[in-house]
């Protein structure tokens, strides 16, 4: 079974650019997170999707946006990029995002290394 | 909110010996869940053990084991016959409520590992 397949692998932008991430879930997975990844801030929760729904946001401006097509893939969007948005940026698929207490593993993509020149 | 603290940046372990990795939670909750994940310098994260706040028993898988204590709000790994390819960065994660019934894993700040032949 295919693993999440996260493309590109890197990508190098400018200030003010703007970029989409694709990330590819595991074949039955109907839920897709995103999650950043920076030395400073550590991971944080990006956003969530669920049979094409965003059911949950995290705590980011409106400048990144996301969705899910019908065949669970997903893509993220960041506009006008600052260069605070340098990060390793993260997608996770599990079967349905899983109740609080379910031992539901999240399986998680190699990631898109972005660096905003 | 949740929180995950794994105190230790970084540890080194000779080649074949045991190491343990810190860490510690603090929720409000009752029942609640907590991973580990395993990043490797490809960036991927690798789920590890899950450990649940009501199973009985410490969780193993191969050669990680949790050591569990709830009372201290503990979920130490422990990592016997560490080898080579055990060297990266390891998260201690646990899942939060979100609004709708929804979750999102929150992560500790990361310990870095290295085993040394």
């Amino acid at each position: 079974k295919a693993g999440v397949t996260q493309t590109p692998r890197y990508l190098i932008k400018t200030r003010g650019q703007q970029v989409t991430l694709s990330c590819s879930p595991i074949s039955g997975h109907r839920s897709v997170s995103w999650y950043q990844q920076t030395p400073g801030q550590g991971l944080q929760f990006l956003f969530e999707y669920f049979s094409e729904t965003q059911r949950n946001k995290g705590n980011f401006p409106g400048r990144f946006s996301g969705r899910q097509f019908s065949n669970s893939r997903s893509e993220m969007n960041v506009s006008t990029l600052e260069l605070g948005d340098s990060a390793l940026y993260l997608c996770a698929s599990s079967l349905t995002g899983g109740k609080l207490t379910t031992n539901e593993k999240l399986f998680f993509g190699s990631g898109t290394q972005l660096s905003v020149l | 909110a949740q929180k995950i603290t794994q105190t230790q940046p970084g540890m080194f372990v000779q080649e074949k010996e045991a190491v343990t990795l810190d860490c510690t939670y603090d929720t409000s909750d009752q029942s609640y869940g907590l991973f580990w994940y395993k990043q490797p310098s490809s960036g991927e994260m690798i789920f590890l053990i899950y450990q649940g706040s009501y199973d009985e028993q410490n969780a193993t898988e191969g050669r990680y084991s949790l050591n569990f204590q709830k009372a201290r709000k503990s979920a130490n790994l422990v990592i016997s016959a560490s080898q080579l390819g055990d060297s990266a960065m390891y998260f201690c994660a646990m899942r939060e409520a979100l609004s709708g019934g929804y979750n999102k894993l929150i992560f500790g700040a990361g310990t870095r590992l290295a085993v040394h032949p």
